[in-house]
């Protein structure tokens, strides 16, 4: 049981460049999220998905799009990579029990955009 | 907006003391109150985490306090050790209140704890 993974860990761009960061996670969780985490911001909602092939957008989600093909997976694009995209990115995925829902993270993407 | 507002910024506690985190947040539909701890170059890990009906919670070394009335909530680690050194971040959410539209969890900006000899 490997838990939520994230591909790739590190990555450089630079502007103007596209990419996808890839989240799998393997507990049959139905939500599934993307994260940014900037020095001194917390960790900010990009998009989230409530259950394969459906997607919303969270706190910052321009520059951003995610797609949910199989439950298990949940992608991150970023079209045309920006300096200011700069981050770590997260991604997560809960489930519901017992009034609440946890949330799992996974190790991270550390993205740098030249 | 910033809905859960954490202080301090970063905290030096000696070894065996009580560190104090501390949260406020202003919505009132927030009924779920996780604690995330993150090592350097890791993802965030669920440490504990409280629902508004009861004032404390209790994990070994670590407590929430939740104070409803004045929308606060603060994190004690009794008995400080140095692989307690990390970055805490508090969070909230609808929780059980949000029909359909999962759990969209809203978190402080983190506080770094680093725990000294």
């Amino acid at each position: 049981n490997a838990g939520v993974t994230q591909t790739p860990k590190f990555r450089v761009l630079k502007t103007g460049q596209s990419m996808t960061l890839l989240c799998a996670q393997d507990m049959n969780h139905e939500y599934m999220y993307w994260y940014r985490q900037d020095p001194g911001m917390g960790l900010r909602l990009i998009h989230y998905s409530v259950g394969e092939g459906t997607t919303a957008k969270g706190e910052v989600p321009d520059g951003y799009n995610v797609s949910r093909l199989k439950k298990q997976n949940f992608l991150l694009g970023l079209e045309s990579a920006a300096p200011s995209q700069t981050s770590v990115y997260f991604c997560a995925s809960s489930f519901y029990a017992a009034g609440v829902y946890e949330q799992y993270f996974g190790p991270g993407t550390r993205l740098t955009v030249t | 907006q910033q809905q859960v507002k954490q202080s301090p910024q970063s905290l030096i506690v000696q070894k065996g003391g009580i560190s104090i985190i501390n949260c406020a947040y202003e919505n009132t539909a927030f009924d779920y109150f996780p604690w995330y701890q993150q090592f350097p170059g890791k993802g965030p890990a669920l440490l504990i985490a409280i629902r508004p009906d009861v004032s404390e919670k209790k994990e070994g070394r670590f407590t929430i306090s939740f104070n409803k009335s004045a929308k606060q909530f603060s994190l004690h680690i009794m008995d400080s050790q140095p692989g307690d050194s990390a970055t805490y971040f508090c969070a909230a959410s609808p929780g059980s209140r949000v029909t359909g539209g999962g759990n969209k969890l809203t978190f402080g900006t983190g506080t770094q704890l680093k725990v000294e000899l």
